[in-house]
């Protein structure tokens, strides 16, 4: 199994539309947690963390469920510019760092 | 931009052979992480340097080689190429080591091993 899995999608949706994804984790002792944004031939870029009380940033919004070991992210009211593929990332309590292989959202006009 | 840099940024090479990639951390961090990210997957850890050593290292074999130098600036090294090893090569900095750092990537190399 591994160590981070998220839904490869991808997500089609119009703007203005709000999509969830999920990201799960194998380790119950992972204890930090990420969202980077990466674009097609780019550099991933870090979104936001992801904290235990769930945490929001403009239209896009974080949760953490440790009891079911998933992270999500949300977009609500979705922009053509948030079409890219969402990495999530996932640290464990040693230090190591996973990446998910990434969920890719496409906003059509 | 992150501030971090990366050369070359594409590279073709055979099987067999060696190769070299160069990564400059943002002004101010001590701390350089390498991925391998191939087509339509994450990327994958291979390595971080902390203040010249080598702090962690993922399931890559040893043919995969890295140095930092006293600058903070880092390279990578894979020895005899296999095909497998062509994917974008990303170098990350941040501030300290991985736990709850922010890492900042450079735009990556591109390897592709004929």
């Amino acid at each position: 199994r591994k160590e981070v899995e998220q839904d490869p999608g991808p997500f089609n949706v119009p703007e203005g539309a709000t999509v969830a994804f999920n990201c799960t984790y194998s380790n119950s002792a992972s204890q930090s947690f990420f969202w980077y944004r990466q674009d097609c031939r780019k550099e991933p870029k870090l979104l936001m963390s992801v904290y235990s009380s769930g945490n929001e940033d403009g239209r896009f919004t974080a949760q953490l469920n440790r009891a079911s070991q998933y992270i999500s992210l949300l977009i609500r009211d979705s922009k053509l510019s948030d079409s890219a593929t969402y990495l999530c990332v996932v640290i464990s309590n040693d230090y190591k760092l996973s990446f998910g292989a990434g969920t890719t959202v496409t906003v059509r006009a | 931009e992150t501030g971090v840099t990366q050369s070359p940024t594409h590279l073709i090479k055979t099987r067999g052979q060696q190769v070299t990639l160069r990564c400059s951390s943002q002004s101010g961090h001590n701390t350089v992480s390498w991925y391998q990210q191939a087509l339509g997957q994450g990327p994958q850890f291979i390595f971080q340097y902390y203040r010249e050593e080598e702090n962690g290292r993922g399931n890559f074999p040893p043919r995969f080689s890295g140095l930092q130098f006293p600058n903070y600036s880092s390279e990578l090294n894979v020895n005899a190429l296999e095909l497998d090893d062509s994917a974008l090569y990303l170098c990350a900095s941040s501030l300290g080591t991985i736990e709850g750092e922010t890492q900042y990537f450079g735009p990556g190399t591109r390897l592709l091993v004929l």
